[in-house]
């Protein structure tokens, strides 16, 4: 079984400011790691995915994770926040069974103050 | 390139009426299929997955059943709705074979007073 915390329901920054939104998962297997951005009334984008090979992955929007198998862990970072940035953000696990039943976390409302 | 469609993207029912929301992709075949219910706080809750056509999965027990009578055609139903049922709904399709990453539709809003 697969579980992600996602630490922190909100998160406030002001625009320029480091972004850090927490994730840890739990999986028996290796893990598939993802991160989704969804803005107000819409669905989930893609920020960036872990799979296999260099465990520090680049997104869209200047977005990128690190995957920390001591840890568990697999947070996104972005060094200066816009204001176009606030939007919760979900992480998901998913393991290499065959189907893409993604296990999502509650999500992280990122709050971007001028 | 592919495209996923939902509708209604919004809906206002009363308690005990019927539910029909429809979901369809373009540009790919043979697709995973999706439905997930987003309530405030809780995150994403997958509610039926479906592999091919007239394969479902349940992933809870619910108010809800699930039909895909076409390749690309993925419907959520309910009989009576509770208001328990309120929340938004999200489509998703990934391809056939596995690589993690799924595509959402723009979602349905339901609210049931």
């Amino acid at each position: 079984a697969q579980s992600v915390t996602q630490l922190g329901s909100h998160v406030s920054v002001s625009e320029g400011a480091l972004v850090l939104l927490r994730c840890n998962y739990s999986s028996s297997v290796p893990p598939y790691l993802f991160w989704y951005v969804q803005y107000p009334n819409q669905g989930l984008q893609l920020l960036l995915k872990y799979t296999t090979g260099a465990t520090l992955v680049k997104g869209i929007n200047g977005f990128e994770a690190e995957f920390k198998k001591s840890e568990t862990s697999f947070h996104l970072t972005k060094p200066s926040a816009h204001m176009s940035d606030a939007a919760e953000y979900f992480c998901a696990v998913s393991d290499i069974s065959g189907y893409s039943t993604l296990t999502f976390g509650k999500g992280t409302m990122l709050l971007v103050s001028p | 390139s592919q495209t996923i469609h939902q509708w209604p993207a919004t809906l206002v029912q009363p308690v005990g009426s019927p539910l029909s929301l429809e979901c369809t992709v373009e540009g790919t075949s043979n697709p995973n299929l999706y439905w997930y219910r987003q309530a405030a706080g809780r995150g994403l809750q997958l509610l039926f997955y479906s592999v091919g056509i007239g394969q479902i999965s349940s992933e809870v027990p619910q108010n809800l059943s699930a039909s895909r009578p076409q390749d690309r055609q993925f419907i959520l139903s309910s009989k009576k709705l509770l208001l328990s049922d309120s929340g938004f709904y999200l489509c998703a399709w990934s391809v056939g074979h596995y690589t993690g990453e799924l595509f959402f539709g723009e979602g349905s809003r339901l609210t049931v007073l």
